[in-house]
């Protein structure tokens, strides 16, 4: 059973306008969740990250949402580049504390495509 | 500067054979671990060993032996390769925090695609 899930597979900007990622998770001991960027035959790359006891995280033209009674979250990349055409990963986490190797629980992954 | 590094990058072997893919991390971290993608391109957890002791062993066949000789690397050695092990093989770092939360964010190689005909 998938715990977290992008229920889209692609999504499609032109450049300059707002990208929106979606991202649910079923279990509601997950408290700390992260977006990572794939780019073919690289490793994922972290992009940002949002603890639960926060709703929104901003680093530059990423943004991130988290409605924790909705079990969502949201990734929004505002202006959209050419670059940033890659797979997106919404990846979540049940943080124990000093605990080590919390595994990350990955969604199935939205391709991005950002056209000029 | 390669952060995690994993050798070889591709694989291509026969059914049957024993095969190891290596990794390695220069960030100081104390947990390493070792995640599959598949060919529906689900990323899944399969070992995490901290200070070299292992710490998450997923429903994973004992074909599959991970080994960490010291805290920078996490080998994966396996036994009578099967064609559904074929799939990409991901290595990843990360550091426990300090204070009362470990905010888990783990670093990434670039991957292994093995291969088995």
């Amino acid at each position: 059973d998938q715990q977290v899930k992008q229920n889209s597979p692609s999504l499609s900007v032109q450049e300059g306008r707002i990208s929106i990622l979606n991202c649910d998770y079923t279990n509601s001991m997950f408290d700390y969740f992260l977006w990572y960027k794939k780019y073919p035959a690289e490793g994922p790359t972290f992009l940002i990250s949002i603890s639960s006891i926060k709703d929104k995280n901003e680093d530059g033209r990423f943004t991130v949402f988290l409605n924790k009674s909705a079990k969502h979250l949201s990734l929004h990349i505002v202006p959209s580049q050419p670059g940033d055409s890659a797979v997106y990963f919404c990846a979540a986490s049940k943080t124990q504390a000093n605990q080590a190797g919390t595994a990350l629980i990955f969604g199935k992954g939205t391709t991005l495509s950002v056209s000029s | 500067d390669t952060a995690v590094s994993q050798t070889p990058k591709y694989l291509v072997t026969q059914m049957g054979n024993d095969k190891s893919i290596k990794c390695e991390q220069n960030l100081g971290h104390d947990t390493m671990y070792w995640y599959k993608q598949d060919s529906k391109k689900f990323l899944k957890i399969m070992f995490s060993y901290n200070n070299k002791e292992l710490i998450i062993n997923e429903t994973v066949p004992n074909r599959f032996s991970p080994k960490s000789p010291d805290k920078a690397h996490l080998n994966l050695h396996i036994n009578s390769l099967e064609l559904g092990d074929s799939a990409v093989y991901f290595c990843a770092s990360s550091q426990v925090g300090t204070g009362l939360r470990d905010y888990n964010e783990q670093f990434f190689g670039p991957g292994t695609r093995l291969t088995v005909l």
